[in-house]
């Protein structure tokens, strides 16, 4: 198992358009949450998954922001309309229970809207 | 969840101990004190965490005082690749177990 790993690592795209990006947690982690990270700013919850319930989103998970689990695995991550404000890491991360356990990151999609 | 609050930054010697505080006075007693890291381009890595006792692992040391209201994360002979940014976060063991960061600490461990 080489980690939560998340594609694509980089993506350029116009004002308007839409992206969607993929999370593998690792395997066996019933939990998944997706964060964004500006420049300089730590990273904010979005959301996230126990198997492929999503039980909670923040007040940052605008309606053009739309997450999957679908089969309790991987996760995808859409934008819808896409805006210059959205430029941003997106972070995934995965943990293995709800309790006091540690969440493993990916490295990111670093999403750039031009 | 508590507030914490960092200094900014901070700069270590290589091979000497960084020692980076954290304050969170507001912390909760069902409340855990975590610490990330997050080197440049990479996703943050989880180092440590603890609820009242010290804890050591193989990465750092984490010293909580007495009242808990503030605590240390100790990494014993820092290298330059432990450059990063640290998170201090506390969190309660909820159903959600979702992170909040704030700023952090900016450590350069120069040569």
């Amino acid at each position: 198992d080489t980690g939560v790993s998340q594609d694509p690592r980089h993506k350029i795209t116009k004002r308007g358009q839409n992206v969607t990006f993929r999370c593998d947690p690792i395997s066996e982690h019933n939990r998944l949450y997706w964060y964004r990270q500006t420049l300089g700013q730590g990273p904010e919850f979005l959301t996230y998954f126990q198997n492929e319930a999503q039980l909670e989103k923040s007040r940052l998970l605008s309606d053009r922001f739309s997450a999957e689990r679908p089969k309790g695995s991987f996760s995808t991550l859409e934008i819808q309309r896409t805006e210059q404000g959205d430029s941003a890491m997106y972070l995934c991360a995965s943990s293995l229970h709800a309790g006091n356990t540690e969440a493993f990151f990916g490295q990111g999609t670093r999403l750039t809207v031009v | 969840d508590a507030k914490t609050t960092q200094p900014p930054s901070m700069d270590c010697a290589e091979g000497r101990a960084a020692n980076l505080p954290c304050n969170h006075s507001t912390i909760s007693g069902n409340e855990y004190v975590y610490w990330y890291r997050q080197i440049h381009s990479q996703g943050p890595q989880y180092i440590i965490h603890g609820l009242k006792n010290n804890e050591t692992n193989e990465m750092a040391s984490l010293i909580i005082t007495e009242d808990r209201k503030s605590s240390t994360l100790i990494l014993p002979h820092a290298t330059l690749r432990d450059t990063a940014v640290y998170y201090c976060i506390v969190r309660v063991e909820h159903a959600g177990n979702m992170l909040t960061f704030g700023g952090g600490t900016r450590l350069m461990v120069k040569p």
